[in-house]
């Protein structure tokens, strides 16, 4: 079964100091991967992807995540952190047995930038 | 372009009632998927609709139902309300349905409060 593990609750941050968001995946077949931050009270937006073709995948905001097969993770990453950054983020793996929109999420990291 | 709607934003039912929430994907987009969020569980998929069919059903009681209209809007039902059916909502719309890279966009969802 398709599954995704982000490894840390929480994550924090001095601004202007780089950031990195952890992901690991369990796929069967090609991993269509999948980044979204949530803010307070609002829906998930969406930030990447990774469906094939080169390992850094430059998202939007400054964001950008590493596909690395070999040790099955797609880490989120930014150079310098914004307060404004703080917020929920959500890797996520389509679901390829179900096939079609079935995205299967993980169960999110906290990050907070600190002035 | 509008991104995705979702009414009502907040509801307030007690055990046993029934609710709909109806969700309008972006212009053009022909694949509605939900998701309920839950402190506990997470993010999980119910169901994703395209073209008025549903295409995949996750692992929710046959309380929780859908449908879709022609004009790609959506709503989703849920029978007998359980205290444990409070959560946020989420409804994301997809171009298509069955490549399964397009990325999802997720309207700001419904908080729904079962008492």
């Amino acid at each position: 079964a398709q599954s995704v593990a982000q490894p840390e609750d929480q994550v924090n941050v001095a601004e202007g100091n780089p950031l990195t968001v952890k992901c690991t995946y369990s796929v069967s077949g090609n991993p269509y991967l999948f980044w979204y931050v949530q803010y307070p009270n609002r829906g998930l937006q969406f930030l990447l992807k990774y469906i094939t073709g080169d390992n850094l995948v430059k998202g939007s905001y400054g964001f950008e995540a590493e596909f690395n097969k070999s040790q099955t993770s797609f880490h989120l990453k930014k150079p310098s952190a914004l307060v404004s950054d703080s917020a929920l983020y959500f890797c996520a793996v389509r679901d390829g047995g179900g096939g079609y929109n079935k995205l299967i999420f993980g169960a999110g990291t906290r990050l907070a930038v600190h002035p | 372009k509008a991104g995705v709607t979702q009414t009502p934003r907040y509801l307030i039912k007690t055990r046993g009632q029934q609710v709909t929430l109806s969700c309008s994907p972006i212009s053009g987009h022909r694949s509605v998927s939900w998701y309920q969020q839950t402190p506990g569980q997470g993010l999980q998929f119910l169901f994703e609709y395209f073209s008025e069919t549903q295409r995949n059903k996750g692992n929710f009681p046959g309380r929780f139902s859908g449908r879709q209209f022609s004009n790609s809007r959506s709503e989703m039902n849920v029978s007998t309300l359980e205290l444990g059916d409070s959560a946020l909502y989420l409804c994301a719309s997809s171009l298509t349905s069955g490549s399964g890279y397009n990325e999802q966009f997720f309207g700001p969802g419904t908080r729904l409060t079962v008492l």
